[in-house]
């Protein structure tokens, strides 16, 4: 059974542009949630899909949205980059019934220049 | 579920046993995770725990929980260089609740 995929693997952007990261979840997971990385803040989570719905959400400015497909693939897009969007954003996959294991990807990551 | 906090560094022999404790606050029932990261990867799950139990022991790794003072612990039995990486313990609450990590690193 293949994995969580994100791509690309690493993206470089400047500030201002924006940016579009896609995750393939497990097959048969609905739910598909994100999650940044950095240095200073750690894992911090985004938002999570499940069935094309946004479940549960994060505390992270409205730069930052996502969209899951009937398929269950999910994307995140960060609008207007600033430096301190610099990081690793990870998916995580999971059937999404409650008993959660959630698998994640090698992730995606992002500088900002 | 918010404050999950670990101690950040672990140095450890090989063939040793690795201790990593955490600490969460979240009273309810949950689901208690242990997850690896290596060097430019992502997280892989190791082991999990609901709150409701003691102790889960899945080969090497044996986990413990005490409720009554909301401690987890991760232990590694016969750690070997592979082993060397950060875990991250996480508490469920619609979300995961990440400690920052604990860096193991196994010396010959």
């Amino acid at each position: 059974k293949a994995g969580v995929t994100q791509t690309p693997r690493y993206l470089i952007k400047t500030r201002g542009q924006q940016v579009t990261l896609s995750c393939s979840p497990i097959s048969g997971h609905r739910s598909v949630s994100w999650y940044q990385q950095t240095p200073g803040q750690g894992l911090q989570f985004l938002f999570e899909y499940f069935s094309e719905t946004q479940r549960n959400k994060g505390n992270f400015p409205g730069r930052f949205s996502g969209r899951q497909f009937s398929n269950s693939r999910s994307e995140m897009n960060v609008s207007t980059l600033e430096l301190g969007d610099s990081a690793l954003y990870l998916c995580a996959s999971s059937l999404g019934e409650g008993t959660e294991k959630l698998f994640f990807g090698s992730g995606t990551q992002l500088s900002v220049l | 579920g918010e404050d999950v906090e670990q101690s950040l560094f672990l140095s450890v022999r090989e063939g040793d046993s690795s201790v990593i404790n955490c600490t969460y606050t979240d009273s309810s029932s949950t689901y208690l995770y242990w997850y690896k990261q290596e060097p430019g990867a992502g997280l892989q799950l190791l082991t999990y725990i609901f709150s409701n139990m003691d102790m889960k022991q899945d080969q090497r790794l044996t986990v413990l929980l005490n409720k009554k003072d909301k401690h987890l612990s991760l232990r590694i039995a016969d750690t070997q260089t592979g082993d060397s990486a950060i875990y991250f313990c996480a508490e469920w609450d619609y979300k995961l609740s990440f400690g920052a990590g604990t860096t193991v690193t196994v010396r010959a």
